[in-house]
């Protein structure tokens, strides 16, 4: 069984503030590690999807790393604004079969 | 939008009742997912489909039956659903299943409560 851990389940920022959460996965057999942003109601949105171990991608304030040798991700967003009030998933595609395990989120609330 | 919707957004059904729930990529892919989300917990694969053909089907009761006439439409099928069966069914689409990246994409879900 593929375990996806994400942390903090929740958070709670000041507009302005920096933030980053974690995700880590199996180290072995790894293919892909998928970031996606889900607004309340809406459908998840693609962020990144990330493949070489010291990845780094970056779309606008928001950037994540991989380090695939010890199985984690970071998620950094630079200077959170209220519309960055979501839930970030992660997901894992490995093993012999691609299938996408995800975490349960991070919650993450804005304050203006 | 993510070029995958979902009908309808919400649905009250009682346990003897037999409802549908329908998913439409616009995105010319060729493999479609259902995954179902209970609080509390990650999303969970349901069923895949890759080129109208079952592939996945993760170990789902009975009562949850999913039919895909083509590459563009998918849908599941409920009867004598539990209590315990409301969640979030979320569909979602990519060019091929199997592939290593298998970038997804989602539809917005139906959330689905059984009385």
């Amino acid at each position: 069984i593929l375990n996806v851990e994400q942390s903090p389940q929740s958070l709670h920022v000041q507009e302005g503030d920096s933030t980053n959460f974690t995700c880590s996965f199996p180290s072995s057999n790894f293919y892909a590690l998928h970031w996606y942003r889900w607004e309340t109601a809406k459908s998840p949105e693609a962020l990144f999807v990330m493949t070489l171990n010291g990845d780094e991608k970056k779309k606008g304030r928001i950037s994540a790393t991989l380090n695939t040798k010890e199985g984690y991700s970071y998620l950094y967003i630079k200077g959170s604004q209220p519309e960055d009030s979501a839930t970030y998933l992660c997901a894992f595609s490995g093993g012999s079969n691609y299938k996408l395990t995800f975490g349960k989120g991070t919650l993450l609330t804005v304050n203006p | 939008e993510t070029g995958v919707t979902q009908t309808p957004r919400h649905l009250v059904m009682g346990m003897t009742n037999k409802k549908s729930l329908k998913c439409e990529q616009h995105l010319g892919h060729n493999a479609m997912y259902w995954y179902k989300q209970s609080a509390k917990k990650p999303l969970e694969l349901m069923f895949v489909y890759n080129f109208k053909e079952q592939t996945e089907n993760n170990s789902v009761p009975s009562r949850f039956s999913p039919e895909c006439p083509n590459s563009s439409h998918l849908f599941l099928h409920l009867h004598t659903l539990q209590p315990e069966d409301s969640a979030l069914y979320l569909c979602a689409s990519s060019q091929e299943a199997g592939g290593p990246l298998n970038e997804q994409f989602f539809g917005p879900g139906t959330r689905l409560t059984v009385l």
